[in-house]
């Protein structure tokens, strides 16, 4: 199993461009989530799905959309990029646990973004 | 809505010293969750409690559960400079349906 991977790793964008983050998943998981971590921020939840269809919105989901058509794939669209979206991005999948909640994360490598 | 706090947010300490991280929820929560984050990495589960009180132990970590269930602590004994890295708390929130980080507890060891 290659367990979660994104693409890009690194990416620098200019200011009003728009880009698309890639993360999938093999684990067959139902949750998956984006995050964005900045230092001495932790790790603040962007978007999150818990299967196919289905997407809800975490803290921070201004400038980004998600979309999940199947249960492998969940790209971020970053729609007109500004320089407070510089951060690491990070992608993760998880089973649901016997209370219904999202157990166990898997985190992908992460993508560094600049926006200049 | 709901926050998850966690102390100290840096630590130094020398190889051989304890470590302890202390995380407190706003709300009760059903579970807690640790990972652990090396520098340049991403986060890696550590483990998972469950039960009000609980205490469960890898090799020189000890993790505990609140007997309420809002607040959890890890602590390492004679730290290693493998230890390095930041540690995180987690906790799902009123809603269950999402995790809520706490902000990390990053620990440096001199060797």
């Amino acid at each position: 199993n290659a367990g979660v991977t994104q693409t890009p790793k690194f990416q620098v964008l200019k200011t009003g461009q728009s880009m698309t983050l890639q993360c999938a998943q093999d684990m067959n998981h139902e949750y998956m989530s984006w995050y964005r971590q900045d230092p001495g921020m932790g790790l603040r939840l962007i978007h999150y799905s818990v299967g196919a269809g289905i997407t809800d919105q975490g803290e921070v989901p201004n400038g980004y959309n998600v979309s999940r058509s199947t249960t492998e794939d969940f790209p971020l669209r970053l729609l007109s990029a500004a320089p407070s979206q510089t951060s690491v991005y990070f992608c993760a999948s998880s089973r649901r646990t016997s209370g219904g909640g999202p157990g166990e994360q898997y985190f992908g490598p992460g993508t560094r973004l600049t926006v200049t | 809505g709901q926050q998850v706090m966690q102390i100290p947010q840096y630590q130094h300490v020398q190889e051989g010293e304890d470590f302890t991280t202390y995380c407190n929820s706003s709300t009760t929560l059903s579970n807690i969750q640790w990972y652990k984050q090396r520098p340049g990495g991403h986060p890696v589960f550590l483990i998972q409690l469950v039960k009000s009180g609980e205490v469960k132990k890898q090799k020189r970590l000890t993790f505990q559960f609140g007997e309420a269930k809002k607040n959890s602590s890890l602590h390492i004994t004679a730290t290693q400079t493998t230890d390095v890295g930041t540690y995180f708390c987690a906790g799902p929130g009123p809603s269950g349906s999402r995790l809520t980080f706490g902000e990390g507890t990053q620990l440096t060891v001199n060797p």
